[in-house]
């Protein structure tokens, strides 16, 4: 399977704990973002990257939480100090720059906190 | 004011149903436009893009209105395997790498 992949699938916490999800795009893309969707909502963007570059971040990103990218390849997603307001289901996509709009989806890592 | 609105549903249909889904936006400078799809506990994949003039995949047809700020999908003869939520998306402007979702509109087609 060449998609985007996700690692873990899930992943159930304590409230204060710090968790990290790794995503690895497709091959060759040189985008990756971030997404988090709760229950009921659509996805909302957290950050992306180009290559190794952190381009944006959205508000909704707090301090608690970092993303990296450090060779342009797989990225890896932290959140510190976890709180029940952070379950939710966090979705990886990639696409490549010159290659159309289309951002191309992971399978997600959905989390509990509890 | 939501960003993306888009009327959550559910639509229950029979098969062989035509059924039409519509969003509306609120930055009128949005550039680019899609439907996604999303089956139950599964990541969203596009199904269209939507652009100016309109546009047919299969049963599946879009149309955008620039001056209502108005997205439509419309689906013929609806199958089983349509059921899932169909998700409106629309970027900011400038920066087509911002994806901004609709909660989605829940389809349940039926036999």
């Amino acid at each position: 399977d060449t998609g985007v992949s996700q690692d873990p699938r899930h992943k159930i916490t304590k409230r204060g704990q710090n968790v990290t999800f790794r995503c690895d795009p497709i091959s060759e893309h040189n985008r990756l973002y971030w997404y988090r969707q709760t229950l009921g909502q659509g996805p909302e963007f957290l950050t992306y990257f180009q290559n190794e570059a952190q381009l944006e971040k959205s508000r909704l990103l707090s301090d608690r939480f970092s993303a990296e990218r450090p060779k342009g390849s797989f990225s890896t997603l932290e959140i510190q100090r976890t709180e029940q307001g952070d379950s939710a289901m966090y979705l990886c996509a990639s696409r490549k720059t010159g290659a159309g709009e289309t951002q191309y989806f992971g399978p997600g890592t959905r989390l509990l906190v509890l | 004011r939501k960003e993306v609105e888009q009327d959550p549903g559910p639509f229950n249909v029979p098969e062989g149903a035509t059924v039409a889904f519509n969003c509306t936006y609120s930055n009128s400078a949005s550039q680019s436009f899609f439907w996604y799809r999303q089956d139950c506990r599964k990541e969203p994949k596009l199904l269209m893009s939507v652009y100016s003039s309109g546009n047919e995949d299969g049963r599946f047809t879009a149309q955008l209105n620039r001056a209502s700020q108005y997205i439509s999908l419309l689906i013929r003869d609806s199958k089983l395997s349509d059921s899932a939520t169909y998700l409106c998306v629309v970027t900011v402007p400038y920066n087509t790498d911002k994806l901004i979702f609709g909660t989605g509109t829940r389809l349940q087609v039926f036999p």
